[in-house]
Protein backbone atom coordinates (compact mmCIF):
# COMPACT_ATOMS: atom_id res chain seq x y z
CA UNK A 1 0.00 0.00 0.00
CA UNK A 2 1.19 3.52 -0.72
CA UNK A 3 2.44 5.21 2.09
CA UNK A 4 4.56 8.24 3.19
CA UNK A 5 6.71 8.60 6.02
CA UNK A 6 7.86 11.54 7.98
CA UNK A 7 10.29 10.02 10.49
CA UNK A 8 10.50 13.51 12.74
CA UNK A 9 7.87 14.63 14.84
CA UNK A 10 9.05 17.99 16.12
CA UNK A 11 12.19 19.53 14.76
CA UNK A 12 13.94 22.88 16.64
CA UNK A 13 16.84 24.86 14.79
CA UNK A 14 18.10 28.47 15.47
CA UNK A 15 17.27 31.27 13.37
CA UNK A 16 19.89 31.48 10.43
CA UNK A 17 20.43 27.70 10.66
CA UNK A 18 20.08 25.26 7.77
CA UNK A 19 17.21 22.91 7.89
CA UNK A 20 16.37 19.35 6.34
CA UNK A 21 12.92 18.22 6.69
CA UNK A 22 12.88 14.42 5.71
CA UNK A 23 10.07 12.63 3.98
CA UNK A 24 10.00 9.60 3.00
CA UNK A 25 7.54 7.45 0.57
CA UNK A 26 6.40 3.76 -0.51
CA UNK A 27 4.41 4.17 -3.79
CA UNK A 28 5.10 1.38 -6.81
CA UNK A 29 4.79 3.72 -10.04
CA UNK A 30 6.81 7.33 -10.73
CA UNK A 31 5.78 9.56 -7.49
CA UNK A 32 4.10 12.91 -7.83
CA UNK A 33 5.31 14.42 -4.64
CA UNK A 34 4.44 17.56 -2.90
CA UNK A 35 5.44 19.47 0.30
CA UNK A 36 2.44 21.77 2.15
CA UNK A 37 3.35 24.08 4.91
CA UNK A 38 0.48 24.78 7.77
CA UNK A 39 0.62 27.51 10.55
CA UNK A 40 -1.35 26.85 13.46
CA UNK A 41 -5.49 26.82 12.93
CA UNK A 42 -4.75 27.70 9.00
CA UNK A 43 -5.34 25.51 5.96
CA UNK A 44 -2.25 24.52 3.95
CA UNK A 45 -0.16 25.98 1.67
CA UNK A 46 2.05 24.32 -1.65
CA UNK A 47 6.06 24.74 -0.70
CA UNK A 48 6.93 23.24 -4.34
CA UNK A 49 6.06 19.49 -6.00
CA UNK A 50 7.69 17.01 -8.16
CA UNK A 51 6.18 15.16 -11.42
CA UNK A 52 9.23 14.67 -13.32
CA UNK A 53 12.49 15.82 -14.85
CA UNK A 54 15.22 17.69 -12.92
CA UNK A 55 15.14 16.10 -9.38
CA UNK A 56 16.13 19.73 -7.69
CA UNK A 57 12.86 21.30 -7.09
CA UNK A 58 12.80 25.03 -6.42
CA UNK A 59 9.83 26.18 -3.97
CA UNK A 60 8.24 29.30 -2.32
CA UNK A 61 9.56 31.05 0.48
CA UNK A 62 13.25 29.61 -0.26
CA UNK A 63 12.72 26.20 -0.22
CA UNK A 64 14.10 23.56 -1.95
CA UNK A 65 13.46 19.62 -2.34
CA UNK A 66 15.29 16.56 -3.67
CA UNK A 67 13.85 13.73 -5.49
CA UNK A 68 15.63 10.92 -4.97
CA UNK A 69 14.45 7.45 -6.47
CA UNK A 70 17.16 4.84 -5.17
CA UNK A 71 16.40 5.97 -1.54
CA UNK A 72 12.23 6.66 -2.34
CA UNK A 73 12.72 10.20 -0.62
CA UNK A 74 11.75 13.38 -1.09
CA UNK A 75 13.40 16.14 1.79
CA UNK A 76 12.85 19.53 2.03
CA UNK A 77 15.69 21.85 2.64
CA UNK A 78 16.08 25.50 3.83
CA UNK A 79 19.72 26.85 3.63
CA UNK A 80 18.77 29.73 6.50
CA UNK A 81 15.63 29.22 8.99
CA UNK A 82 13.67 32.52 9.75
CA UNK A 83 11.70 32.87 12.59
CA UNK A 84 8.28 33.25 10.61
CA UNK A 85 9.06 29.53 9.24
CA UNK A 86 8.29 28.28 12.00
CA UNK A 87 4.90 25.74 11.43
CA UNK A 88 4.04 21.76 10.24
CA UNK A 89 5.06 20.80 7.61
CA UNK A 90 3.45 17.52 5.16
CA UNK A 91 5.06 15.63 2.33
CA UNK A 92 2.40 13.95 0.42
CA UNK A 93 2.58 11.88 -2.36
CA UNK A 94 -0.25 11.74 -5.30
CA UNK A 95 -1.74 9.08 -6.55
CA UNK A 96 -1.65 9.72 -10.44
CA UNK A 97 -4.97 9.68 -12.25
CA UNK A 98 -7.16 9.42 -9.42
CA UNK A 99 -6.16 13.20 -7.80
CA UNK A 100 -6.25 11.57 -4.22
CA UNK A 101 -3.07 12.71 -1.95
CA UNK A 102 -1.34 10.55 0.64
CA UNK A 103 -0.05 12.49 3.55
CA UNK A 104 2.34 11.95 5.90
CA UNK A 105 1.75 12.61 9.81
CA UNK A 106 3.39 15.91 9.50
CA UNK A 107 6.87 17.70 11.20
CA UNK A 108 6.44 20.49 13.33
CA UNK A 109 9.44 23.07 12.69
CA UNK A 110 10.65 25.30 16.11
CA UNK A 111 12.77 27.84 15.51
CA UNK A 112 14.96 29.53 18.08
CA UNK A 113 15.95 32.96 18.01
CA UNK B 1 -9.74 36.89 -5.60
CA UNK B 2 -10.11 32.95 -6.66
CA UNK B 3 -10.18 30.38 -3.60
CA UNK B 4 -12.14 28.18 -1.36
CA UNK B 5 -14.04 29.35 1.54
CA UNK B 6 -15.17 27.17 4.66
CA UNK B 7 -17.67 28.20 6.89
CA UNK B 8 -17.66 28.51 10.14
CA UNK B 9 -13.98 28.48 11.27
CA UNK B 10 -15.51 27.68 14.79
CA UNK B 11 -18.42 25.60 15.36
CA UNK B 12 -19.81 23.91 18.51
CA UNK B 13 -22.44 21.31 18.71
CA UNK B 14 -23.89 18.93 21.21
CA UNK B 15 -23.20 15.57 21.43
CA UNK B 16 -25.84 13.61 19.23
CA UNK B 17 -26.86 16.58 16.89
CA UNK B 18 -25.70 16.32 12.78
CA UNK B 19 -23.94 19.05 11.98
CA UNK B 20 -22.83 20.52 8.32
CA UNK B 21 -19.75 21.68 7.53
CA UNK B 22 -19.70 24.46 4.13
CA UNK B 23 -17.04 24.23 1.85
CA UNK B 24 -17.44 26.44 -1.62
CA UNK B 25 -15.11 27.27 -4.46
CA UNK B 26 -14.42 29.55 -7.16
CA UNK B 27 -11.74 28.17 -8.71
CA UNK B 28 -13.45 26.14 -11.33
CA UNK B 29 -12.01 23.09 -10.40
CA UNK B 30 -13.40 19.56 -10.99
CA UNK B 31 -12.46 17.58 -7.74
CA UNK B 32 -13.26 18.51 -4.29
CA UNK B 33 -12.11 16.68 -1.17
CA UNK B 34 -12.59 16.39 2.96
CA UNK B 35 -10.07 16.12 5.56
CA UNK B 36 -10.24 15.89 8.98
CA UNK B 37 -6.73 15.98 10.93
CA UNK B 38 -5.91 15.39 14.59
CA UNK B 39 -2.92 16.41 15.85
CA UNK B 40 0.08 13.85 15.50
CA UNK B 41 -2.36 12.03 12.82
CA UNK B 42 -1.83 14.20 9.52
CA UNK B 43 -4.56 14.70 6.99
CA UNK B 44 -6.92 11.82 6.77
CA UNK B 45 -9.26 11.46 3.65
CA UNK B 46 -13.33 11.47 4.78
CA UNK B 47 -14.82 11.52 1.13
CA UNK B 48 -13.99 13.12 -2.70
CA UNK B 49 -16.12 13.81 -5.34
CA UNK B 50 -14.36 14.01 -9.09
CA UNK B 51 -17.54 15.38 -10.67
CA UNK B 52 -20.81 17.17 -9.95
CA UNK B 53 -23.51 14.12 -8.50
CA UNK B 54 -20.30 11.69 -7.92
CA UNK B 55 -18.20 11.12 -4.76
CA UNK B 56 -16.54 8.47 -2.95
CA UNK B 57 -15.57 7.16 0.31
CA UNK B 58 -12.28 7.79 1.63
CA UNK B 59 -10.38 6.57 4.58
CA UNK B 60 -12.64 7.10 7.17
CA UNK B 61 -15.92 7.46 5.71
CA UNK B 62 -17.56 6.47 8.56
CA UNK B 63 -20.15 8.28 10.38
CA UNK B 64 -20.07 11.09 7.68
CA UNK B 65 -21.80 12.03 4.56
CA UNK B 66 -21.49 14.65 1.71
CA UNK B 67 -23.65 15.82 -1.31
CA UNK B 68 -22.30 17.23 -4.55
CA UNK B 69 -25.15 18.94 -6.30
CA UNK B 70 -23.03 21.84 -7.34
CA UNK B 71 -19.28 22.33 -9.11
CA UNK B 72 -18.54 25.16 -6.47
CA UNK B 73 -19.93 23.35 -3.30
CA UNK B 74 -19.20 20.44 -0.99
CA UNK B 75 -20.74 20.47 2.10
CA UNK B 76 -20.13 17.37 4.43
CA UNK B 77 -22.57 16.14 6.91
CA UNK B 78 -20.90 14.84 10.65
CA UNK B 79 -23.68 12.94 11.88
CA UNK B 80 -24.74 11.01 15.44
CA UNK B 81 -23.20 8.36 14.18
CA UNK B 82 -19.61 9.55 13.75
CA UNK B 83 -17.94 8.55 17.47
CA UNK B 84 -15.18 11.40 18.06
CA UNK B 85 -16.08 14.13 15.65
CA UNK B 86 -13.83 17.16 17.62
CA UNK B 87 -11.23 17.76 15.05
CA UNK B 88 -9.95 20.18 12.56
CA UNK B 89 -11.82 19.60 9.07
CA UNK B 90 -10.39 20.94 5.69
CA UNK B 91 -11.67 21.15 2.49
CA UNK B 92 -9.48 20.79 -0.71
CA UNK B 93 -9.75 21.38 -4.76
CA UNK B 94 -8.14 20.47 -7.69
CA UNK B 95 -8.68 20.44 -11.72
CA UNK B 96 -8.48 16.91 -12.12
CA UNK B 97 -8.16 17.00 -16.33
CA UNK B 98 -7.65 14.28 -17.86
CA UNK B 99 -6.54 10.70 -16.35
CA UNK B 100 -3.04 10.46 -15.88
CA UNK B 101 -2.16 13.96 -16.35
CA UNK B 102 0.28 14.96 -13.28
CA UNK B 103 -0.40 18.55 -13.24
CA UNK B 104 -3.70 18.19 -12.36
CA UNK B 105 -2.67 16.75 -8.69
CA UNK B 106 -1.61 19.38 -6.66
CA UNK B 107 -4.77 20.39 -4.15
CA UNK B 108 -5.80 23.57 -3.06
CA UNK B 109 -7.02 24.00 0.63
CA UNK B 110 -9.41 26.14 2.40
CA UNK B 111 -8.72 27.44 6.02
CA UNK B 112 -10.27 24.92 7.62
CA UNK B 113 -13.27 24.53 10.38
CA UNK B 114 -12.70 23.38 13.93
CA UNK B 115 -15.57 21.35 15.34
CA UNK B 116 -15.80 21.23 18.93
CA UNK B 117 -18.43 18.24 20.24
CA UNK B 118 -19.69 19.15 24.16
Amino acid sequence: AQSVTQPDIHITVSEGASLELRCNYSYGATPYLFWYVQSPGQGLQLLLKYFSGDTLVQGIKGFEAEFKRSQSSFNLRKPSVHWSDAAEYFCAVGLGSQGNLIFGKGTKLSVKP
Amino acid sequence: DGGITQSPKYLFRKEGQNVTLSCEQNLNHDAMYWYRQDPGQGLRLIYYSQIVNDFQKGDIAEGYSVSREKKESFPLTVTSAQKNPTAFYLCASSIMGLAGLSSYNEQFFGPGTRLTVL
